[in-house]
């Protein structure tokens, strides 16, 4: 157990419609990281917070957005959600004391 | 910017034999983290093994190890008495000290025949 908690564990949803993804970091982690991994991909990173604010953005799209609120936890919300949009969605957390990353089980999210 | 590199997409090793899997980076900071993280087919990321740029020493976690070079930037990892659960993809990543960024290589898909 990572310590890092991700939910839903998996979803399914129609093209065009919108989903929220929530994320809770390891404890005392201030850091938290978004990634994408399609089928068969490696990872991609989306963006990523720091005790609320953002602080580095990768290949995200403008139908994507997120946010890390005053607990530390996270929200990743998809909209206009596309068929190729169906990928598991990773969350991590970050120490300064041991520098990795601390992953989630992910969200899987399916769309039809 | 830092990449990293790993040259093998798919790699077999026979059950209770040694495989190493490759991995190179590219970067001008002198102080860094290295880590080697294994996918298995639950997908779920879990960290194998991490080694600071500024220890010499290479990383060993029980029959994980590296083989860090760190004049030819190169990271390695060898899977010693490999076992069945040990099929997984693996990927080599990189992050500066004090820095937000991780990078991440295509991965290593690691196929264990019985």
């Amino acid at each position: 157990d990572s310590g890092v908690t991700q939910t839903p564990k998996h979803l399914i949803t129609a093209t065009g419609q919108r989903v929220t993804l929530r994320c809770s970091p390891r404890s005392g982690d201030l850091s938290v990281y978004w990634y994408q991994q399609s089928l068969d991909q490696g990872l991609q990173f989306l963006i990523q917070y720091y005790n609320g604010e953002e602080r580095a953005k990768g290949n995200i799209l403008e139908r994507f957005s997120a946010q890390q609120f005053p607990d530390l936890h996270s929200e990743l919300n998809l909209s206009s959600l596309e068929l190729g949009d169906s990928a598991l969605y990773f969350c991590a957390s970050t120490t300064r004391n041991t520098g990795e990353l601390f992953f989630g089980e992910g969200s899987r999210l399916t769309v039809l | 910017a830092q990449t990293v590199t790993q040259s093998q997409p798919e790699m077999s090793v026979q059950e209770a034999e040694t495989v190493t899997l490759s991995c190179t980076y590219d970067t001008s900071e002198s102080d860094y983290y290295l880590f080697w993280y294994k996918q298995p087919p639950s997908r779920q990321m879990i960290l194998v093994i991490r080694q600071e740029a500024y220890k010499q020493q290479n990383a060993t976690e029980n029959r994980f190890s590296v083989n860090f070079q760190k004049a030819a930037k190169s990271f390695s990892l060898k899977i010693s008495d490999s076992q069945l659960g040990d099929a997984a993809m693996y990927f080599c990543a990189y992050r500066s000290v004090g820095g937000n960024q991780f990078y991440f290589g295509t991965g290593t898909s690691l196929t264990v025949i019985p």
